[in-house]
């Protein structure tokens, strides 16, 4: 099946710093990929959808400037969080999808932020 | 608006069967997933239902009622590993944008 990578798998940081999430489709061409948040027992939610080569589109109550998306080929999207601070710890995952109308997305592992 | 119900938590014994129920409203409908997200880890596609009625996969089926915005997981067989959070997802139409309920845990017990 369809593998994504995500890397760093875990981070820490401290209150201020920025912090870069990538996410790759590992063996195939991903039309979009999608980036979630999700907190201890809760769900994920959606943050923005990512369609290589244009910007994101960014989910209400998301700031985009905060939260910095580039896709740049159909196999690499990074979040990007700038001034990373202590209510921005989460985990974060992506998701890559082939674009077709009955496929499933892809997750990847997730990246867990910890920020001080 | 959008909305996707399903229950909290469930507890059910081992080689036991359970039905964890989703309903949903939805602005379109694309279709409905099934996940299951053991802690910590990035959730894993178990069943994806468009048309109306029962999908058979091994252990697992899932149930589709458009017309009722209703959709049910059916676990078989229960067994340990089975323990984890499964959750009910709806594809909206165009950009296949897919909200995600909040998620069942399930406790499996000896």
């Amino acid at each position: 099946g369809a593998v994504v990578s995500q890397h760093p798998s875990w981070v820490i940081c401290k209150s201020g710093t920025s912090v870069k999430i990538e996410c790759r489709s590992l063996d195939f061409q991903a039309t979009t990929m999608f980036w979630y948040r999700q907190f201890p027992k809760q769900s994920l939610m959606l943050m923005a959808t990512s369609n290589e080569g244009s910007k994101a589109t960014y989910e209400q109550g998301v700031e985009k400037d905060k939260f910095l998306i580039n896709h740049a080929s159909l196999t690499l999207s990074t979040l990007t969080v700038t001034s990373a601070h202590p209510e921005d710890s989460s985990f974060y995952i992506c998701s890559a999808s082939l674009g077709l109308a009955s496929e499933t997305q892809y997750f990847g592992p997730g990246t867990r932020l910890l920020v001080l | 608006g959008q909305n996707i119900d399903q229950p909290t938590e469930m507890t059910a014994t081992e080689g036991a069967i359970v039905q964890i129920n989703c309903t949903y409203q939805t602005s379109g409908f694309n279709g409905l997933f099934w996940y299951q997200q053991h802690a910590g880890e990035a959730p894993t596609f178990l069943s994806y239902n468009v048309l109306d009625g029962l999908e058979e996969k091994g252990r697992f089926s899932s149930f589709l009622s458009r017309s009722k915005g209703y959709s049910y997981l059916l676990l078989k067989e229960l067994q340990m590993k089975d323990s984890a959070s499964y959750l009910c997802a709806v594809m909206e139409t165009g950009g296949f944008k897919t909200i995600f309920g909040a998620g069942t845990r399930l406790f499996v017990k000896a």
